[in-house]
């Protein structure tokens, strides 16, 4: 069985750091792509980052480049997101997701607030 | 960015009937490489989204056959017959056809 479970999120300060992880299990995490998908509270779905199989390559939007770094561990059959100078407007749950979709964790939460 | 544009926004329905959520796209979907990524998902209370079509008209393991996909190009449609109360919740339309992906706004099927 495919499971994606999410760790590391909670309240940080705006202009602070906050390093998420995903630990893989059920298929050969090494062979996919990975993403993180977020959700501010009561809207909708918004993509964040995308890593290639060796980590060699990685994709952002606009909003969030040059202050996330997704990075992974195969090794471990992990995945991270390091979010630096965090924003208000970063506040949501964060998805780790295998890239082709099909497979989602459940979701760890990001407060920005003073 | 592509936008995804979906309606409606809200959708009441009765158990038993028919529902049906439509996703347009500001450009073609169709890649260079013939396939059109465009996807569909269900996000319940409380959960994270799961997937039920991919490729526009795929159903993924497990999704019963009273959801169908269909549609072309630019204009994209979800279809669910026979609702019932395990399909109540957020429907979002997603492309990734081009860079970077983009999810329309979302659609809640809930009860009449």
């Amino acid at each position: 069985e495919v499971q994606l479970v999410e760790s590391g999120g909670g309240l940080v300060q705006p202009g602070r750091s906050l390093k998420l992880s995903c630990a893989a299990s059920g298929f050969t995490f090494s062979n996919y792509y990975m993403a993180w998908v977020r959700q501010a509270p009561k809207k909708g779905l918004e993509w964040v980052a995308t890593i290639s199989t060796s980590g060699s390559r990685t994709y952002y939007p606009d909003s969030v480049k040059g202050r996330f770094t997704i990075s992974r561990d195969n090794a471990k059959s992990s995945l991270y997101l390091q979010m630096n100078s965090l924003k208000s407007e970063d506040t949501a749950t964060y998805y780790c997701a295998r890239n082709s979709g099909d497979y989602w964790g459940q979701g760890v939460m990001v407060t920005v607030s003073s | 960015d592509v936008v995804m544009t979906q309606t409606p926004v809200s959708l009441p329905v009765s158990l038993g009937g028919q529902a049906s959520i439509s996703c347009r796209s500001s450009q073609s979907l169709v890649h260079s490489n013939g396939n059109t990524y465009l996807h569909w998902y269900l996000q319940k209370p409380g959960q994270s989204p799961q997937l039920l079509i991919y490729r526009v008209s795929n159903r993924f393991s497990g999704v019963p056959d009273r959801f169908s996909g269909s549609g072309s190009g630019t204009d994209f449609t979800l279809k669910i017959s026979r609702v019932e109360p395990e399909d109540l919740g957020d429907y979002y339309c997603l492309q990734s056809t081009h860079f970077p992906d983009t999810f329309g706004a979302g659609t809640k099927l809930e009860l009449k």
